[in-house]
């Protein structure tokens, strides 16, 4: 299994602002994931980050919104830019291992004002 | 849409019990099936991953099956304690790495 650490763990932001979110893996991966979860909904994917190349991000996702950085094969950060209400989310960042097998961090809960 | 189902939303069970989560989805092309375990406010922990050609897997008290024909999959918790109290979160992966989440079953074990 693969040990990841997010940081901030919690953090309550003024709108109009914007944050940063780090992702730290223990081991070298290629791809690391970041998701958000509403309250009372499910988990969706906001994109998938590659070492040495730009983001890919899913429907309804776009750069200037979440821009996402991936320097190394350990690390990546997710920004969530000129916040509002509706980006109250838990934030996760996700590895897959050779098995498919997903692991996550502790996430970030983000409380827009 | 590949949509994703957990029932029941909520349980709330005696200590001791045995019980079922219950996971289906409407695409039986899947890759693999993952449950996750969620405390309140914390990240989400694997529980147990099923294959596409794998029927089950165990983990201790936990039990999951895979019916890709029916599009299905249970959660069995043997002997439940006040410990197993958490969103039980059922993801299923088709081609690609993302993963599709049901909303979980909010479960309380009482003592």
């Amino acid at each position: 299994s693969a040990v990841i650490s997010q940081k901030p763990s919690r953090d309550i932001c003024q709108r109009g602002t914007s944050l940063t979110i780090q992702c730290q893996v223990d081991s070298q991966v290629t791809m690391m994931f970041w998701y958000r979860q509403q309250p009372g909904q499910s988990l969706t994917l906001i994109a998938t980050a590659n070492q040495g190349s730009e983001a890919t991000y899913e429907s309804g996702f776009v750069i200037d919104k979440f821009p996402i950085s991936r320097p190394n094969l350990t690390f990546s950060t997710l920004t969530v830019s000129n916040m509002s209400p509706e980006d109250s989310s838990i934030y996760l960042c996700s590895v897959v291992n050779s098995n498919t097998e997903a692991f996550f961090g502790q996430g970030t809960r983000l409380t827009v004002v | 849409k590949q949509e994703v189902t957990q029932i029941p939303a909520a349980l709330s069970v005696p200590e001791g019990e045995n019980l079922v989560l219950n996971c289906s989805f409407t695409d039986s092309a899947i890759y693999n099936l993952q449950w996750f375990r969620q405390d309140p406010g914390k990240g989400l922990t694997s529980l147990l991953l099923i294959q596409s050609s794998q029927r089950e897997q165990t983990s201790g008290r936990l039990n999951a099956s895979l019916d890709k024909s029916s599009g299905r999959s249970t959660l069995y918790i043997a002997a439940s304690q006040p410990g197993d109290s958490a969103t039980y979160l059922c993801a299923v992966r088709y081609s690609g790495y993302a993963l599709n989440f049901g909303k979980g079953t909010s479960l309380l074990v009482t003592p």
